[in-house]
């Protein structure tokens, strides 16, 4: 069971906005800001978003990461088939004292 | 631009220490605004951090693990280090070396991972 809850799936067809979210507590979000990973098929995950919505490097402003309470979301707007991908939030926990991940959301372009 | 390199056994038998190696190029692992972490995902699941070193040598570990986790670093090889002792099948992942802002905890760039096999 993952400290951060994100839905496990979501799906939208090319050109359509499609939004993940992450839900968290006080320790975590509540109190530290999430960053957004996306990982594809049999590769490594990449930084996507950081520091709630900031912009990696390269990534496209279609990404785009906000933050409101103990709850996040990444919006993905314009959808375009090489998004399909399992997508991660982490946060800082102050109890734990460690990163925490969400359980991931595999996204499907249909 | 910085790369990160997993290396060690894919294939621990249980019980054993699990120990991998992470080597640092294209950078100094001595910032001062960086550490460096382990993560982990077993097949088919989700993410886990295992834990993280700075280059002074302090750590700080996920207290979830089950496994007795040591982290340590060689700022001469530009090197860190993950042991993971008596070891389960729970163990079996993908392990991934990376680097982590300090503060804010974001991870980039990340090593592009190495499957650890807990089996007798």
């Amino acid at each position: 069971q993952s400290v951060l809850t994100q839905p496990p799936s979501a799906s939208g067809t090319p050109g359509q906005r499609v939004t993940i979210s992450c839900s968290g507590s006080s320790s975590n979000i509540g109190s530290n800001t999430v960053n957004w990973y996306q990982q594809l098929p049999g590769t490594a995950p990449k930084l996507l978003i950081y520091s709630n919505n900031q912009w990696r490097s390269g990534v496209p402003a279609r990404f785009s990461g906000s933050k409101s309470g103990t709850s996040a979301s990444l919006a993905i707007s314009g959808l375009q088939s090489e998004d399909e991908a399992d997508y991660y939030c982490a946060a800082w926990d102050d109890s734990l004292n460690a990163v925490v991940f969400g359980g991931g959301t595999k996204l499907t372009v249909l | 631009q910085l790369q990160l390199q997993e290396s060690g056994p894919g294939l621990v038998k249980p019980s054993e220490t699990l120990s991998l190696t992470c080597t640092v190029s294209g950078g100094s692992i001595s910032s001062s605004s960086y550490y460096w972490v382990w993560i982990r995902q077993p097949p088919g699941k989700g993410l886990e951090w295992v834990g993280g070193i700075y280059y002074s040598g302090s750590t700080f570990y996920n207290p979830s693990l089950k496994s007795p986790v040591t982290i340590s670093v060689d700022t001469s090889k530009n090197q860190f280090s993950l042991k993971l002792s008596s070891v389960t099948a729970a163990d079996t992942a993908v392990y991934y070396c990376a680097r982590a802002k300090l503060e804010l905890h974001w991870v980039d760039p990340w090593g592009q991972g190495t499957l650890v096999t807990v089996s007798s």
